[in-house]
Parts: C-alpha cells; structure tokens; sequence
C-alpha cells in the first residue's frame, strides 16, 4: 500500500500481560523503524530492520520488547510481561533503500496507543 | 553523541506573518537533517530534509529550512504562515539510518 498501516490503533492490557502490535511498512521499502512516543513530545528509537534483518537494536529494552519482520507478513513489536511505563503510542515508519541508508525520509503510520492499567 | 535542540516549546504567529521554528545540532560527520509535522493523533509527516548541497532547502506545504553549518542550525521557515499549519513540529537528525528527534515546538498561528 502507499501508506504504512499500523493495527491496532488502541491496545489496553493489564500489567503483567503481553501485547503485540503490527505494521505493515509501504510496499517496495526495504528499512522498517519502530518508535516510541511517550509524553506527547518524546520519541525514542527502538530497532530498525533491514527487510527481514535487524539493522540497528541499540533501543530496544532486550528484556521484555522483541520484534520481528517476516517476508509475507506485518512486521511486529512485542512486549511481555508489560509494565505501566510502556505506555506509549508506538510509531512504525518505512523508507526506501539508499546507498547510505541514511538519507531517505521515513513515513510513519499513525501510530498504536497502548495503554497498561 | 548526536543530539538535536528546539529550543522553545511554543512559537505563536498571526496568520499571514512569517514564521520559524528552531532547530539546533550536534552531530559528528555530515549532517543529515530533516523536520516533521504530526497532527493530533497521527504519525509524523516529513516536510522536507538537508543532505548535502544549497543550504535553503525547500520542502512540502511552502515550508522551508536554512542549513548552517557554522551556527549548527536548521530553523525551519515560512514566510507567510496560515492557521492550518498549527501543529507541533520536530527537527531530527539521522545516525545510521535512526531518527534522533528534538522535544519538538507547538506552532501556534491565530487569525
């Protein structure tokens, strides 16, 4: 599609519970980016993918947040055993390949707002 | 360490007048730059970017930024602002691909 389609667009779990969400990037991009937007301003960088292979992980918390992007599939980010401070709106974002891989914007979906009671 | 500042929260402007929003970098090596918009309650949209090259770049919607390399700064401008652009808006620099954003500003524009 030409829009980076993330579902669902309201997660509410309770603590202690797993939650998944779901992007499916852009047709023909070949990096997929996850972030997470916390007190309206913030974003933080989680990982990024390089078609099905992990390009950067530097942000992601190893311990409970997994993610994972499979040929055929929406790519996905999974949290186990959430805790209140993973409530976030989290952003999926899809850009084309480059030479540098640095250099080309990204497009973002509106976002899944999770919320752990 | 990269990092990225706008440095005012807020930015008020009547419609009409010119407008800028902030943006200051740290970054070692070239600079890649790039400014967003997000609405309420959607995900952020890409105005326009700075990789190499003239250092106004001209992006989406009239918008335009200044690269300067002495003063590290891309402000974001536009030179006659219209109520619909209100808006909160980030400046982000690019590390291997990830996007560093700064606390992003809230413009503001009134009739």
């Amino acid at each position: 599609g030409e829009e980076v389609a993330q579902t669902p667009k309201h997660l509410v779990r309770g603590e202690g519970q797993k939650a998944k969400l779901y992007c499916a990037p852009i047709k023909g991009h070949s990096y997929v980016f996850w972030y997470q937007q916390v007190l309206k301003n913030e974003f933080k960088f989680l990982i990024s993918f390089q078609n099905e292979n992990v390009f950067d992980e530097t942000g992601m918390p190893k311990e409970r947040f997994s993610a994972k992007c499979l040929p055929n599939s929406p790519c996905s980010l999974e949290i186990q055993a959430t805790k209140l401070e993973d409530s976030a709106v989290y952003f999926c974002a899809s850009s084309q390949r480059s030479g540098t891989g640095v250099d080309q914007p990204q497009h973002f979906g509106d976002g899944t707002r999770l919320s752990i009671l | 360490a990269q990092s990225v500042a706008q440095p005012e929260d807020q930015v008020n402007v009547a419609e009409g007048n010119p407008l800028t929003v902030k943006c200051t970098y740290s970054v070692s090596g070239n600079p890649y730059l790039f400014w967003y918009v997000q609405y309420p309650n959607r995900g952020l949209q890409f105005l326009l970017k700075y990789i190499t090259g003239d250092n106004l770049v001209k992006g989406s919607y009239g918008f335009e930024a200044e690269f300067n390399k002495s003063q590290t700064s891309f402000h974001l401008k536009k030179p006659s602002a219209l109520v619909s652009d209100s808006a909160l808006y980030f400046c982000a620099v690019s590390n291997t691909g990830k996007l560093i954003f700064g606390q992003g500003t809230t413009l503001q524009v009134k009739p």
